[in-house]
């Protein structure tokens, strides 16, 4: 079965700094999901990546598959940055399983 | 853009009682999930559901848990008996193919709150 390490735990920042996530996994992968929840809650996908980077925006997602590691950037941080940033993975190898095992989540606050 | 509902956003119900959560996923998606998340805790997989049948189940789903497309748009989750600890954010998701491979799209969650 997968599991996800994410790191910062909590992470504080001014307005207009350079934002680095990480997330490593236990076992291989077809695709690692970054998500943002919001304050109320909410779920919201950002990236879906199996290799390489992906770019959305000031965000930015990278995958390392065979150090079974990903990175999530944010440039020019801003206040409306501010939510909890999670990896997810498959819960295990060989694509068969659909179901997803979440990280703990990374709390980011941009400060003005 | 469209959305997967969900309702109602937030239940309280006493314990010992059912509850039915409801989900509406977006109207050409397959696949359909539940996942819960206590307070404070991470997000973990319930079930993942596709052509009528439960195609996954974690070891959290127990005979406790139940779900149901009853119609052609919804898609429903029962907990029988609640306990204090089934207290927790539930979201349902849905997705075009399997989400491995299309993504998800996540409802905005309902709070479910036992007394």
């Amino acid at each position: 079965k997968n599991e996800v390490e994410q790191s910062p735990q909590n992470l504080t920042a001014q307005e207009g700094e350079f934002i680095t996530i990480n997330c490593s996994y236990s076992v291989g992968i077809s695709a690692l999901h970054w998500l943002q929840q919001h304050p109320g809650g909410g779920i919201v996908s950002l990236f879906m990546l199996s290799s390489g980077k992906k770019k959305h925006g000031r965000l930015i997602a990278t995958i390392n598959i065979q150090e079974k590691h990903s990175s999530l950037h944010i440039t020019a941080s801003h206040p409306r940055d501010s939510a909890v940033y999670i990896c997810a993975v498959p819960m295990y190898s060989g694509g068969g399983a659909d179901g997803l095992t979440f990280g703990k989540g990374t709390h980011l606050i941009i400060q003005p | 853009e469209p959305e997967v509902t969900q309702t109602p956003s937030h239940q309280v119900t006493q314990m010992g009682q059912e509850v039915i959560l409801r989900c509406v996923p977006i109207s050409n998606h397959l696949y359909f999930y539940w996942y819960r998340q206590i307070l404070g805790q991470k997000v973990e997989f319930l079930v993942s559901f596709y052509n009528n049948e439960i195609s996954e189940k974690s070891e959290i789903f127990d005979d406790q848990f139940s779900v149901e497309r009853p119609d052609g748009s919804n898609f429903t989750l029962k907990i029988r008996s609640t306990k204090l600890e089934d207290s927790a954010m539930y979201f349902c998701a849905s997705s075009e193919g399997r989400g491995q491979v299309y993504g998800y799209t996540f409802g905005s969650g309902t709070r479910l709150t036992v007394v």
